[in-house]
């Protein structure tokens, strides 16, 4: 069974940058798209971006200029970088994973628990 | 302003049958397949439909979802207490190289 876990600060200052990592277990994090997804507090879910095992890569044009995806195959990790946040970037972060093919394809099927993140001085 | 429109609020009362919408366009639901999520208080979204109508192992069959064009609904059968929860439904966008959710549905069993 796939899980997922969230893990990095859950304290931000505004301006500076909000960095979380994903850690997949149960499965190998390659043949699967792998995403971030947030939830600001009382709030519906917004989609950040994505990133295939090879490095490929989608943003959110919202957040393009912002964000950066990055995958470490060797440690079966993907990492979200956030970069001069500001309080409206509080929100429940999760990770996500994504079939390619078949027809669960384009499906984010598996979650992390979620992480919140406050943004605040 | 979420992408896909759904009603704010849903309620029902139990055993009885409750459904709740989903509208999206021509680039995201018209063209791909829908999700719907079951989020409890605290937690992770939890798949409960793929690919408009499939249903992930363990999801009771008293869960069913339907698209038509660029609209799509998710039905719940025997209403249950612990089904009080809320409810996206999510598309590909081919316009966005990505996922986008409607506003979320909250579902009261009164």
């Amino acid at each position: 069974q796939v899980q997922l876990q969230e893990s990095g600060p859950g304290l931000v200052k505004p301006s500076e940058t909000l960095s979380l990592t994903c850690t997949v277990s149960g499965d190998s994090i390659s043949t699967y798209y792998w995403g971030w997804v947030r939830q600001p507090p009382g709030k519906g879910l917004e989609y950040i971006g994505y990133i295939y095992y090879t490095g490929s890569t989608s943003y959110n044009p919202s957040l393009k200029s912002r964000v950066t995806i990055s995958v470490d195959t060797s440690k079966n990790q993907f990492s979200l970088n956030l970069r001069s946040v500001i309080a409206a970037d509080t929100a429940v972060y999760f990770c996500a994973r994504s079939p390619t093919g078949g027809p669960g394809a384009r499906t984010l099927d598996y979650w992390g628990q979620g992480i919140l993140v406050t943004v605040s001085s | 302003q979420s992408v896909l429109t759904q009603p704010p609020s849903a309620s029902g009362t139990p055993g009885q049958r409750v459904t709740i919408s989903c509208s999206g366009s021509s680039s995201n639901i018209g063209r791909n397949t829908v999700n719907w999520y079951q989020q409890l208080p605290g937690t992770a979204p939890k798949l409960l439909i793929y690919s408009n109508n499939q249903r992930p192992s363990g999801v009771p069959d008293r869960f069913s979802g339907s698209k038509s064009g660029t609209s799509a609904s998710l039905a719940i059968s025997g209403l249950q207490s612990e089904d009080e929860a809320d409810y996206y439904c999510a598309a590909w966008d081919d316009s966005l190289s990505g996922w986008v959710f409607g506003g979320g549905t909250k579902l009261t069993v009164l």
